[in-house]
């Protein structure tokens, strides 16, 4: 079945340092690919999305490319925030109300 | 703010007893979705709602029921609870025409001593 594998963290950074986190994803169809992001003691939040090859999505600075030939949606900042930190989730959609998350990975930048 | 509540936001039951957790929207969605969050997991998905009285069984449904008898409310049941239901729960909704997007509610920390 569908699957989404994402970078097992903790992450780490220091304040403007660049964000990458990885994403990689399995699927029969064509899926829609997402990145979710979950702060201390919230639900999720969408950061982004893309629906179709190609797409990038972006939102607060963050952008991730959906990259049919490597199967790849990586999240990128080129400089992060203290208020970045955050667990943050890849997870991919289709048409049969099966959206499927890979198991996050934590941000902490330090100042 | 997809207009998502949860109750209870967090609660602690004793092994065995029936557990009721309520997803409340009020825009009217159609889909609904209840979500489980564990450590090394992510989200899994328990059930989901397609419509008033319409319900369908997700990756993890053993061990949960779901009843949606008006478009804005989603229950969760667990009948009996066991340990391995501690979790985090999140309700979800889905929004937008272009593929489906999920909005979701702020969670219900649930505890099974």
């Amino acid at each position: 079945g569908d699957s989404v594998t994402q970078m097992e963290g903790p992450v780490t950074l220091s304040e403007e340092a660049f964000l990458t986190i990885n994403c990689t994803y399995t699927a029969t169809g064509y899926p829609s690919l997402f990145w979710y992001v979950q702060y201390p003691g919230e639900g999720l939040q969408l950061l982004l999305k893309a629906t179709k090859a190609d797409d990038k999505g972006s939102n607060k600075g963050f952008e991730a490319t959906y990259r049919k030939e490597t199967t790849s949606f990586h999240l990128e900042k080129g400089s992060v925030q203290v208020s970045d930190s955050a667990v943050y989730f890849c997870a991919l959609g289709d048409n049969n109300n099966d959206m499927r998350f890979g198991a996050g990975t934590r941000l902490t930048v330090k100042p | 703010d997809a207009g998502i509540t949860q109750s209870p936001r967090h609660k602690v039951t004793e092994t065995g007893t029936p557990v009721t957790l309520r997803c409340h929207q009020t825009e009217n969605h159609r889909y609904m979705y209840w979500y489980r969050q564990d450590p090394g997991h992510g989200l899994r998905l328990i059930h989901y709602s397609y419509g008033v009285k319409d319900t369908d069984k997700g990756e993890v449904s053993d061990g949960y029921s779901v009843s949606r008898s008006k478009t804005e409310d989603f229950l969760l049941t667990l009948e009996s609870a066991t340990s391995s239901q501690t979790s985090v729960y999140f309700c979800a909704i889905r929004a937008g025409t272009v593929q489906e997007t999920q909005y979701f509610g702020p969670g219900t920390r649930l505890l099974v001593l």
